[in-house]
């Protein structure tokens, strides 16, 4: 039973253009979390999706970030128009029930140069 | 607003010795609390939970104590070992009754180095 996988685990990318950070669910789980860890900080909660529905995302910045789960596939955490603030470690999570131990992935490392 | 804080930032313990990492919060709308671990490069590592309605929670080396009224909870491992080097986050979840069900809201962690 694979355990969550991320990908990629390292990306670079230029100020202004696109990152896209995949993660497939642990198998049998549908509910999927977004986390990100700046340097020295603890993780922060961006976002909750559950099969192609955004549950909350009260900890997704307002702009330039979104989120989706989509019925076929893994859930993508798409940063428009990166910045080097958004350089960080970006944990993806999932369970089988809402309220329950969250699995995490071993993270993606986003650099923006 | 830091609603689960973690005040010692590292922990130095011989091996074979007691580590006592310490998580306090402040939200009361959080009921089930959880540890994990986490190594350079990894993702975090699930190790213990605890539900509001029990005050401990044992599993092999690894014990979770909550104290409610303090709002204060406490992972201990006996006996330490080398391999458990790493940095320990607490976690916490509110209820269903919370807007916030669901998502974990961790502490700043704490680093723990256990010599041999």
């Amino acid at each position: 039973n694979a355990g969550v996988m991320q990908n990629p685990r390292h990306l670079v990318r230029r100020r202004g253009q696109e990152a896209r950070l995949r993660c497939s669910p642990m198998k049998g789980h549908s509910h999927v979390y977004w986390y990100r860890q700046l340097p020295e900080e603890g993780l922060k909660f961006m976002v909750y999706l559950q099969k192609e529905n955004i549950i909350d995302e009260s900890g997704m910045p307002k702009e330039r970030f979104s989120a989706e789960f989509p019925k076929e596939g893994p859930s993508i955490l798409r940063i428009q128009q990166v910045v080097r603030g958004d350089s960080a470690a970006y944990f993806c999570a999932s369970s089988p029930l809402r309220g329950n131990i969250q699995y995490f992935g071993a993270g993606t490392r986003l650099s923006v140069l | 607003d830091q609603q689960v804080k973690q005040n010692s930032p590292s922990l130095s313990v011989q091996e074979g010795r007691i580590s006592i990492l310490n998580c306090d919060y402040t939200n009361s709308m959080f009921d089930y609390f959880l540890w994990y671990k986490k190594y350079p490069a990894e993702g975090p590592t699930f190790l213990i939970s605890i539900s509001s309605i029990k005050d401990k929670n044992e599993d092999g080396r690894f014990t979770v104590f909550l104290n409610k009224s303090a709002k204060h909870l406490s992972l201990h491992i006996v006996p330490s070992q080398p391999g458990d080097s790493a940095v320990y986050f607490c976690a916490a979840s509110a209820g269903a009754g919370g807007t916030s069900y669901g998502k974990l809201t961790f502490g700043q962690g704490t680093i723990l180095t256990v010599h041999p």
